[in-house]
């Protein structure tokens, strides 16, 4: 089974600056999707990027952006230009493209200092 | 439409009760998720509906029942739960997972408390 690891608990940034936070994930699978989900205060999960594993290029969604190395089995989430808004609990997901199987890292909680 | 909405928002049940959470979406997603997380945890799959049929099921105690009576609606039926059954438990919905991929929208959840 799939395993995806978020190795920093917790992460602050100031407001306006850049802040990375990691995801690595362990498959025997080729084909896969890997997506950044934020859920806030208000609990809703909301889903920041995603990334087909057949894909090269990096997604990018507005401010923010992945790094993905397939062979490394990597998958981080860059934020630029930090808001007081993305304060939240952020949790890297893996899907197989076999079946609709995603499974969550433990999360990476963000606080953006003003 | 992009929204899943549950119901109820919050639950408190006795360990006798039988209760119900429900779960709606019309964005014709036909993969349909349930999902339990405790606090500063991460969601734990519990079950996955692929054309309203059962087609994950995480081990999950026989006190939780899940319904899929059409492709708009999920239901899971609680029955003799424990107090660590307490929980939010998240529905998702997506497409069935195709080239294009199948990113999971969800609904607020349902806060459940077991007495």
């Amino acid at each position: 089974a799939q395993t995806v690891t978020q190795s920093q608990p917790e992460m602050s940034v100031q407001e306006a600056e850049t802040v990375t936070l990691s995801c690595t994930y362990d498959t025997s699978e080729n084909n896969y999707y890997l997506f950044w989900y934020k859920q806030p205060p208000s609990r809703q999960m909301i889903l920041v990027i995603r990334q087909e594993a057949y894909k090269q290029q990096n997604a990018t969604e507005n401010r923010f952006s992945v790094n993905f190395q397939k062979a490394a089995k990597s998958f981080s989430l860059k934020i630029s230009d930090s808001q007081l808004g993305d304060t939240a609990m952020y949790f890297c997901a893996f899907m197989k493209a076999l079946n609709n199987d995603m499974r969550f890292g433990a999360g990476t909680r963000l606080t953006v200092k003003p | 439409d992009t929204e899943v909405t549950q119901t109820p928002k919050h639950l408190v049940m006795g360990m006798t009760n039988k209760k119900s959470l429900k779960c709606e979406q019309h964005m014709g997603h036909r993969a349909m998720y349930w999902y339990k997380q405790k606090a500063k945890k991460p969601p734990e799959l519990m079950f996955v509906y692929s054309y309203e049929k059962l087609s994950i099921n995480e081990s999950v105690p026989s006190r939780f029942s899940p319904e899929c009576p059409n492709s708009s609606l999920l239901n899971l039926h609680l029955h003799a739960l424990q107090p660590e059954d307490s929980a939010l438990y998240l529905c998702a919905s997506s497409q069935v997972v195709g080239p294009r991929g199948a990113e999971a929208f969800f609904g607020q959840g349902t806060r459940l408390t077991v007495v």
